[in-house]
This record gives structure tokens, C-alpha cells and sequence, in this order.
């Protein structure tokens, strides 16, 4: 099925350093998802973009969603041990299934104390 | 209980046998969603279900693949005669009505085909 370009696959970080993923489509999006999935686990919500141009923070985290609804970029501040895990971009299309989010492939990130 | 829960965590079953892989959604949640997610992989969407409506079965890759709910509550997703390639994480997640993007995933079940 359809996915995402998620890029990039992974980052090997020094611990205080800034990081940034992207996401983009070729179809136009109504949302945007950021997710984080740590080893055994299920993906959990990092943060959820509704508009084109939104710009959300959560504590070190920034995403926002691109103008031209294809894309979408998630930063991280001053990285720590913690943020070690897998990224995902997901987003659910216009005129999409209620339910079906399409996903990118992952961004795996670790990082060096 | 608090969270989504999946029964098994892990299942290893021989080719061409069938599984059945269990989900039990947060409490109140009447929307419950399959996804599956293959090695290195993003996941991938399976099947959707809202309450009483009729399930957005379009993302089953065969009709191997089933999946029912029932009593608007447990969900059961069942492979038939698997095949290798079936092997992956299978995660479910669930929702309030409508509210995907507010979904809640449980910790799947790593299923391999041997």
C-alpha cells in the first residue's frame, strides 16, 4: 500500500544536539501524526497537526504541517539518552477511510551520551 | 484495563495452519482499528471498526484475512493458511467514535511463520 517518504532512516546523534525528520506525499493530506515507538512497544502520539501551516510544540518537540498539505517536519531540541526510538510520520488523506493513517517507513534514532 | 491488550505477545505457528490474534480496546472505545507492521517497516492499515457500522475491511491483503468484533467490544483477526510473508507485528488500536488520530495502540503481536 501507499506510504510516506520519511526521511531520514536514522540518526546517530550526540546527546544536545538538535534533530529534524521529514515526512512528505504525493497526495495531499488533512492531518498529519507524529509518533515515537520504543522497542516491544506500540506507537504512541507525539503530535497531531490539523491545518496546513500549523505549527504545535510539545515540550522539546516541534512539528508542523507543510502549506502545501504534503508535507511535514518534526524537530527535536537538545536531544537526550531518551529519545532513542523510532519515528513515524502518518496521516490520513483527503477523502480517505476514517481510519486508515498511512505511515512512513520510520526514522531511527539513537543517541551518544 | 487501562490500555489496549493483545493476546499472544508472540505466536510462532507453521506454515499453512491458521491464528487467530485477540484485541481487547480501552473501555468506552467504540472505534478499534488492525494495523500491521513488517520488519523495518511503517505499519500498515488492515481493517477499521465503528460501532455498529459496517467494517472498512480495505486493507486486507487476502482473504485469508478476517476479522470480526464482537459485542461491539473484543475484536479477533484471523489468518488462514499462513504463509510466510505473514509474518510481522500485528497491532490494534482503539479509539473514541471518529477520533483515529487520538488512537491508542497496544503492544501487538509479533507473529512468524515458519
Amino acid at each position: 500500500g501507499q506510504q510516506l517518504n520519511q526521511s531520514p532512516q536514522s540518526m546517530f546523534i550526540q546527546e544536545g544536539e538538535d534533530v529534524s525528520m521529514n515526512c512528505t506525499s504525493s497526495s495531499i493530506f488533512n492531518t498529519w501524526l507524529w509518533y515515537k515507538q520504543d522497542p516491544g512497544e506500540g506507537p504512541v502520539l507525539l503530535i497531531a497537526l490539523y491545518k496546513a501551516g500549523e505549527l504545535t510544540s510539545n515540550g522539546r518537540l516541534t512539528a508542523q504541517f507543510g502549506i502545501t498539505r504534503k508535507d511535514s517536519f518534526l524537530n527535536i531540541s537538545a536531544s537526550i539518552p531518551s529519545d532513542v526510538g523510532i519515528y513515524f510520520c502518518a496521516g490520513r488523506r483527503y477523502g480517505g477511510s476514517q481510519g486508515n493513517l498511512i505511515f512512513g517507513k520510520g526514522t531511527k534514532l539513537s543517541v551518544k551520551p | 484495563g487501562a490500555g489496549v491488550s493483545q493476546s499472544p505477545s508472540n505466536k510462532v505457528t507453521e506454515k499453512g495452519k491458521d491464528v487467530e490474534l485477540r484485541c481487547d480496546p480501552i473501555s468506552g472505545h467504540t472505534a478499534l482499528y488492525w494495523y500491521r507492521q513488517s520488519l523495518g517497516q511503517g505499519l500498515e492499515f488492515l481493517i477499521y471498526f465503528q460501532g455498529n457500522s459496517a467494517p472498512d475491511k480495505s486493507g486486507l491483503p487476502s482473504d485469508r484475512f478476517s476479522a470480526e468484533r464482537t459485542g461491539g467490544s473484543v475484536s479477533t483477526l484471523t489468518i488462514q493458511r499462513t504463509q510466510q510473508e505473514d509474518s510481522a507485528v500485528y497491532l490494534c488500536a482503539s479509539s473514541l467514535e471518529y477520533r483515529v488520530t487520538e488512537a491508542f495502540f497496544g503492544q501487538g503481536t509479533r507473529l512468524t511463520v515458519v
